[in-house]
Order: structure tokens, then C-alpha cells, then sequence
């Protein structure tokens, strides 16, 4: 069966350091890989995502990029974090495009 | 801008009771539209997928789509405490920036209280 980890699950940083968060699929080859943040009272939004190693895809302009260097490892990374960066991250992963995503457990990103 | 809208509620049931939860969808051409569930701090959770018109049951949960409509739904019925929830309406879409491929644009939920 198909599993998707993502860590770490809470995380506080202070404002302007760097960010790096990961996931990792198992089971299934060739994911399509996805980063989705919802902030409070707001609904998931996708940053990015990915049908292949080193393909990125993103739909929301701001200071996060992702990479994509292993098949099924997907990272979501920051230089220097802003406040307004604050929210819960998810790592999701489906079989192809419009199809049904599943979720990793999420990371609760708190700057300070 | 694609938009998918659903009442935030909170929207409260006694229990055993059904409850109704409404979505509607900005884009004509989407195909693919998903329920999904999440409890408080946690990730969400797929409960139900339909692509056609009409319903589609499994077990207490029955989704209806109307396309014409632009409309999906979700019911539950016999509502248990336990499906004390924010469900998730998604909807398979080309975002804002182009892109190659469908992706889902998600509702921001509505939250449903069961009460014993």
C-alpha cells in the first residue's frame, strides 16, 4: 500500500532563517507530488507541484521553492522566512493529474 | 480566478439526523470533484469521489453532482458525533497560473457539528 511522510510535524523558526520541509512517498512510482498551505480561516492553497524529478510547477508567487530530486521526494524550502509564512503545510501526492490527492500528517509552521 | 464556494457554518445536527453540505464550482470544464474530511489539526482525509451526474453512495455518505448546476453535495445520514468535521469540497481545475494539468482547487470547508 501506498504511504506519504512528511516531518517535521510542528516547527517554529524565527523570522529570516531558512526553511526546509520534507516528503517522501512510498508504494507507488512516479507520483504526482503537491505542497498545499492553509492558513486560518482560509482555504488549502497549492504552492507547488511536480510530475516528475526536477519538474516544478508553481502556482502562487512568494519566497518558497521546492525541488523534486529523488522520484518520490518531494522538499518545500525558504531562504529567509516572513511572518505572513506561518500555517499548516501539507505534502500530498496522487496517481495523475485531477485525480484524488492523499495526504501526509502536515507541518505546523509557526514564525516568530 | 477559479473558485470553489461552500458555507463555512458551522452547520449543527443532532445526532442521527442528516446532514446536507453544499458546494458549488466557478469552472465548467472541471470533471473530477472530491469530499474530503478533517478533524481539527489533522490532515485531510478522502471520503468520496464522483465524476457523473446523480448520486454515488457509500455507506452513510451518498455525494450528488449536477453539472449543469455546477453544484455537489454531500449527505450523511444517521450523523454520529464522530463525523464532527470540516469536510472539504475539491474540484478539479486549471489554476490562476496556466499550467499543464488539472489540479484541485479546494472549497475552504464547512464545519459540521453533531451533538449528542
Amino acid at each position: 500500500s501506498q504511504t506519504i511522510h512528511q516531518w517535521p510535524a510542528t516547527l517554529v523558526q524565527p523570522v529570516g532563517s531558512p526553511l526546509s520541509l520534507e516528503c517522501t512517498v512510498e508504494g507507488t512510482s512516479n507520483p504526482n507530488l503537491y505542497w498545499y498551505r492553509q492558513a486560518a480561516g482560509r482555504g488549502l492553497q497549492l504552492l507547488f507541484y511536480s510530475v516528475g524529478i526536477g519538474q516544478i510547477s508553481s502556482e502562487v508567487p512568494q519566497n518558497l521553492s521546492a525541488s523534486r530530486p529523488q522520484d518520490r521526494q518531494f522538499i518545500l524550502s525558504s531562504k529567509k522566512l516572513l511572518l505572513s509564512d506561518s500555517g499548516f503545510y501539507l505534502c500530498a501526492w496522487s496517481y495523475s493529474a485531477g485525480a484524488e490527492a492523499f495526504f501526509g500528517q502536515g507541518t505546523r509552521l509557526t514564525v516568530v | 480566478q477559479k473558485e470553489v464556494e461552500q458555507n463555512s457554518g458551522p452547520l449543527s445536527v443532532p445526532e442521527g439526523a442528516i446532514a446536507s453540505l453544499n458546494c458549488t464550482y466557478s469552472d465548467r470544464g472541471s470533471q473530477s470533484f472530491f469530499w474530503y474530511r478533517q478533524y481539527s489539526g489533522k490532515s485531510p482525509e478522502l471520503i468520496m469521489f464522483i465524476y457523473s451526474n446523480g448520486d454515488k453512495e457509500d455507506g452513510r455518505f451518498t455525494a450528488q453532482l449536477n453539472k449543469a448546476s455546477q453544484y455537489v453535495s454531500l449527505l450523511i445520514r444517521d450523523s454520529q458525533p464522530s463525523d464532527s468535521a470540516t469536510y472539504l469540497c475539491a474540484v478539479e481545475g486549471f489554476l490562476n497560473y496556466g499550467g499543464s494539468q488539472g489540479n484541485l482547487i479546494f472549497g475552504k470547508g464547512t464545519k459540521l457539528s453533531v451533538k449528542p
